[in-house]
């Protein structure tokens, strides 16, 4: 059964500084990995997908990586800024079509 | 472009009372449709989601089906509502091993 795993639960960061949001997932065998921003009360927002043979994307100031063979994503926010405040979530496809959420990373971000 | 809809955004319902909603996408076909429920802090839990007209599969048993009486058309419900069904309910769809969307949720709560 797949899981997934992100860390930390919360992470609270003055303005500027570059973080690092990490996803782990348990079986390898995935189509796809997505990182999704929440902010409180709201839907769901896509930030990046990564497929399976590739190795990272990036989006203005933000950079995901994968590695499969280890289960492992993280996804890099450069110069932070308090408009990133949320809630970042990490999800991967399996061959089902199956869409498995690890339970997220809150973000605060310090004026 | 391809949009997705759900409604209502808030509901309050008595327990023991039934429950309907409703997510539908437009500008796709085909699309693979899924059903989250967010605990207040929590990650999203995977209900049911459908690979295609009266496909669906169930990840937990509780009290609550789903339905997909058209292609884009995909309905949560319960026959009588639980105090614990209480929750933000998400609806996401993609195109195969593709991007996934979600819609802007629903809060329910049962009294």
């Amino acid at each position: 059964k797949q899981e997934v795993t992100q860390i930390p639960a919360a992470l609270s960061v003055p303005e500027g500084e570059n973080l690092v949001l990490n996803c782990s997932f348990t079986d390898s065998a995935i189509y796809n990995l997505q990182w999704f921003r929440q902010d409180p009360g709201k839907g769901l927002t896509s930030l990046l997908l990564i497929q399976s043979s590739q190795r990272e994307q990036t989006s203005g100031r933000l950079n995901a990586s994968l590695d499969k063979s280890s289960g492992r994503s993280t996804l890099y926010i450069a110069a932070s800024q308090p408009g990133d405040s949320a809630t970042y979530l990490c999800a991967v496809m399996a061959s089902s079509y199956k869409l498995i959420f690890g339970s997220g990373t809150r973000l605060l971000v310090r004026p | 472009s391809q949009t997705i809809h759900q409604w209502p955004a808030t509901l309050v319902q008595p327990v023991g009372s039934p429950l309907s909603l409703e997510c539908t996408v437009e500008g796709t076909s085909n699309p693979n449709l899924y059903w989250y429920r967010q605990a207040a802090g929590r990650g999203l839990q995977l209900l049911f989601y459908s690979v295609g007209i009266g496909q669906i599969s169930s990840e937990v048993p509780q009290n609550l089906s789903a339905s997909r009486p058209q292609d884009r058309q995909f309905i949560l419900s319960s026959k009588k509502l639980l105090l614990s069904d209480s929750g933000f309910y998400l609806c996401a769809w993609s195109a195969g091993f593709t991007e996934a969307f979600f819609g802007q949720g629903t809060r329910l709560t049962v009294v």
